[in-house]
């Protein structure tokens, strides 16, 4: 499967702890993009990627949340200290941009985080 | 402030009739605009994009959808439903100056064709 992968799948945690989700883009992107959805939401921006720097970050994304693309490959996003309010799903996303060229996103399955 | 709305929570529909998912923007400038599908457990797929051009855009599973600038909408259409097509939909704009390409979306309308 070439698309976009993302581990775990599902991540039960107390408050508290430190979680760390992973992201595989599709190979030859060279953007990645981080999204929350809550129940009964649409997705929301967190922060996005143009190969390993990072060039944007939401008000969303408290200090207590980093991301790294280290190589410009994979991604991970980290949660410090969670709060119950942190339970989403954490969807990532790449693409390919280039000259302007406006090509849609594709979407991973998702990470199911619930904080109790 | 950019926003998308999706006034309907949910559609109901009969399989083999038309379909219609409603869907306006608030965007400075000319939009891109694009619809996704999310199942259960699954991520979002992508159906279709506007960028320019045509008004009428074709995507995956027949679905198309029309580009209406005076309305500042961009409704999501099937002519003949699928008890397949049931699942959540998301329209999406994202901002034409903002080099970032983040997607901005709505809050989702969920489709239920009915056999």
């Amino acid at each position: 499967d070439t698309g976009v992968s993302q581990d775990p799948r599902h991540k039960i945690t107390k408050r508290g702890q430190n979680v760390t989700f992973r992201c595989d883009p599709i190979s030859e992107h060279n953007r990645l993009y981080w999204y929350r959805q809550t129940l009964g939401q649409g997705p929301e921006f967190l922060t996005y990627f143009q190969n390993e720097a990072q060039l944007e970050k939401s008000r969303l994304l408290s200090d207590r949340f980093s991301a790294e693309r280290p190589k410009g490959s994979f991604s991970t996003l980290e949660i410090q200290r969670t709060e119950q309010g942190d339970s989403a799903m954490y969807l990532c996303a790449s693409s390919w941009t280039s000259g302007g060229r406006h090509n849609e996103q594709f979407f991973g399955p998702g990470t199911r985080l619930t904080v109790l | 402030a950019q926003s998308v709305a999706q006034p309907e929570d949910q559609v109901n529909v009969a399989e083999g009739n038309p379909l219609t998912v409603k869907c306006t923007y608030s965007v400075s400038g000319n939009p891109y605009l694009f619809w996704y599908v999310q199942y259960p457990n699954r991520g979002l797929q992508f159906l279709l994009k506007y960028i320019t051009g045509d008004n009428l855009v074709k995507g995956s599973y027949g679905f198309e959808a029309e580009f209406n600038k005076s309305q500042t909408s961009f409704h999501l259409k099937k002519p003949s439903a699928l008890v397949s097509d049931s699942a959540l939909y998301f329209c999406a704009v994202r901002v034409p100056m903002d080099s970032s390409y983040k997607l901005i979306f709505g809050s989702g309308t969920r489709l239920l064709v009915r056999p």
